[in-house]
């Protein structure tokens, strides 16, 4: 079946710093979505990408669809310790065939 | 402007019982979507339905599993004769629409006992 890969599983960094996470795929996807999910929460909505190269930005986040339809980054700049939690990407279609293929996630820890 | 609203949040079963998991989507959404969430795992689409249809149910378990989305009241995930194997966090999502963006609920976890 179709996978999504997130590495790594988790990532530390320091409140202030950028990071950027990246998503890959074996198959094409005519949507990417990126989700932020909270312990004993369901995933919340981040960015919505509709369009290969289109980049969106939602305040300090900014999420890419790549070219080639079998990539996706998300870049989180100035982190603040409310960022933590874990990130998932998620590759979809807007035709008949609509369930959304969910990689592993990346658990995000900012160090005050 | 209520979002996707699930109940039970926790649910507690012994082997051997039954479990049901509502979902009430977002308003003015008519398709809802159900995934399977194992510790440390993404989530895994499980089946997708419309007012009173099943448009896809690829994810479903072939036994003991069903999904129905009555023309009234919430969308319901039913699982028969619950295993240990059943224990995971089931989100409900729902979207305006065939393809559009998935809102998530909060997720019912379900522990087997």
């Amino acid at each position: 079946g179709q996978q999504l890969n997130q590495s790594p599983q988790s990532m530390f960094i320091q409140e202030g710093e950028d990071v950027s996470m990246n998503c890959t795929s074996s198959s094409i996807f005519n949507t990417w979505l990126w989700y932020k999910q909270e312990p004993g929460e369901g995933p919340v909505l981040l960015i919505a990408l509709y369009k290969a190269g289109e980049l969106t930005s939602n305040g300090r986040l900014t999420a890419q669809f790549g070219i080639t339809r079998k990539d996706s980054f998300l870049n989180i700049s100035a982190s603040i310790p409310s960022d933590v939690g874990i990130y998932f990407c998620a590759g979809g279609y807007t035709g008949a065939n609509s369930k959304l293929t969910f990689g592993k996630g990346i658990t995000l820890s900012v160090r005050p | 402007n209520a979002g996707v609203m699930q109940n039970p949040r926790h649910l507690v079963r012994r082997r051997g019982q039954e479990a049901r998991l509502r979902c009430s989507p977002m308003k003015g959404h008519s398709h809802v979507y159900w995934y399977r969430q194992l510790p440390e795992e993404g989530l895994k689409f499980m089946v997708y339905l419309q007012k009173e249809n099943i448009i896809d149910e690829s994810g479903m378990p072939k036994e003991r599993f069903s999904a129905e989305f009555p023309k009234e009241g919430p969308s319901i995930l039913r699982i028969q004769q619950v295993v240990r194997g059943d224990s995971a966090a089931y989100f409900c999502a729902s979207s305006p629409d065939r393809g559009q963006t998935q809102y998530f609920g909060p997720g019912t976890r379900l522990l087997v006992l």
